[in-house]
């Protein structure tokens, strides 16, 4: 079945550590490519989106993602986490050749940044 | 950037009751509206799309009958939760898309917790 996978569901890191965090997908077609991040409380934020062009992709607050079409990847990182990075993150893909262009979320992965 | 609200952020309602959700873009036209439903420590789960002025499409395995969706306008889609249970309680997100030609973005509410008593 079509999906997106985030194989960390729970990272702890401590200040300073550099992070990254994995989605694979399963769509064989063009996608569309996101970041999401939801801090304690508060809604779902854009960090970042690929959708075609230079596939290293610099977001907000430091983070990149690299788009690795070969490896149906697009690989979350940050050179330095600080505490406020604590939240949860989650990818999610928009295939282009379906019907309907859905957005498909992975299962989050869950960060814990120890000051 | 874009901003979607929803109201009310949080509801507590008895079993057999009826609930609505409000989701409104507040700076933008939203042609088409997503309703997600995330249970705790879980990712987000489409439940149905509604597009302006038609009726709402939905995922498989979603009632239609007790999650009806009404977008009547191109700034407010609402959800109302029929005869609420208590397995219905959840955290109920909308996302509206703004739409750029064959890419887009969605943008997203601040969700509300309903809670089922």
């Amino acid at each position: 079945a079509q999906s997106v996978s985030q194989h960390n569901h729970h990272v702890i890191l401590s200040e300073a550590a550099s992070l990254e965090l994995g989605c694979n997908y399963s769509y064989g077609g063009t996608v569309n490519l996101f970041w999401y991040v939801q801090y304690p409380g508060q809604h779902l934020q854009l960090l970042l989106k690929y959708f075609s062009g230079d596939p290293l992709v610099k977001g907000i607050k430091g983070f990149e993602a690299e788009f690795i079409k070969s490896k149906f990847s697009f690989n979350l990182r940050k050179p330095s986490v600080q505490w406020s990075d604590t939240a949860e993150y989650f990818c999610a893909v928009k295939p282009l050749n379906t019907g309907f262009q859905k957005l498909v979320f992975g299962t989050g992965t869950r960060l814990l940044v120890s000051p | 950037g874009a901003v979607v609200s929803q109201h009310p952020s949080r509801v507590i309602c008895k079993s057999g009751t009826s609930v609505k959700i409000e989701c409104r873009s507040l700076d933008f036209q939203a042609t088409t509206m997503f309703w997600y439903r995330q249970f705790p420590k879980q990712s987000l789960m489409l439940m149905a799309t509604s597009n302006e002025g038609s009726k709402a499409t939905y995922e498989q395995g979603v009632e239609k009958d007790k999650f009806l969706i009404n977008h009547a306008s191109l700034t407010l889609s609402t959800l109302t939760v029929t005869s609420a249970h208590p397995e219905d309680s959840s955290f109920y997100i909308c996302s509206a898309r703004e739409a750029r030609g064959v890419s887009y973005e969605q943008y997203f509410g601040p969700g509300t917790r309903l809670t089922v008593t």
